[in-house]
């Protein structure tokens, strides 16, 4: 199984300043079609997840372009801009590039 | 856009078996998978599987090979979880996600809190 590692476990974040949150892949997420199977969820409290980034650096319709996702290979970083008191939750990377689906430890992300 | 409505909540007793339903509305179940993922009390996120309802072919998460099945019925467009022999760790919200892509949950459902205790 393909092993996913998020850091760091915590952030806090002063609003109006940028984030960077780092997910590793134990093995390349780089399929032979040329797409990077990785994907990045945030889980506000009470909710379930929602989609924000897929292939790696694709925003989902919708999303703030404060958002944005980076990498290749096995090193990925979603940064968000300028955060802002709504983004408060944790944020999960997931790989599908093979199954089983394998979720990162997650990252909770807080305002000062 | 398909909306997906669980069941609710419920409290099992260890050894017993559950089945937790996933309605679709809104949609058809095409061409597109129902996947369950599974959040333990202050845990993170855990993919258990998916099935292709349309084709009736399924994938389990190893871990949860034994215990674990997945079913749907077309004609109600309701996806089904069903956990045997359950235990204490089995207590977590599980939710079911429509699947557009692989691993691109575009719908979820609201959660099914399941608690096993005695």
């Amino acid at each position: 199984d393909i092993v996913m590692t998020q850091t760091p476990l915590s952030l806090s974040v002063t609003p109006g300043q940028p984030a960077s949150l780092s997910c590793k892949s134990s093995q390349s997420l780089l399929h032979s079609d040329g797409k990077t199977y990785l994907l990045w969820y945030l889980q506000k409290a009470g909710q379930p997840p929602q989609l924000l980034i897929y292939e790696a650096s694709k925003r989902v319709s919708g999303v703030s372009d404060r958002f944005s996702g980076s990498g290749s290979g096995t090193d990925f970083t979603l940064e968000i801009s300028r955060v802002e008191a709504e983004d408060v939750g944790v944020y999960y990377c997931l790989q599908s590039r093979q199954l089983p689906l394998t979720f990162g430890g997650g990252t909770m992300v807080d305002i000062k | 856009q398909v909306q997906l409505v669980q069941s609710g909540a419920a409290v099992q007793k260890p050894g017993s078996s559950v089945k937790v339903s996933c309605k679709a509305s809104g949609g058809t179940f095409n061409s597109y998978a129902i996947n369950w993922v599974r959040q333990a009390p202050g845990q993170g996120l855990e993919w258990m599987g998916r099935i292709l309802p349309t084709i009736d072919v399924t994938n389990y998460a190893q871990k949860f090979q034994d215990r674990v099945t997945f079913s749907a019925d077309k004609s109600t467009l309701t996806a089904y979880l069903e956990v045997s022999s359950l235990r204490s760790e089995d207590t977590a919200v599980y939710y079911c996600a429509k699947e557009e892509l692989l691993g691109y949950f575009d719908s979820w459902g609201q959660g099914t809190l399941l608690i096993v205790s005695s």
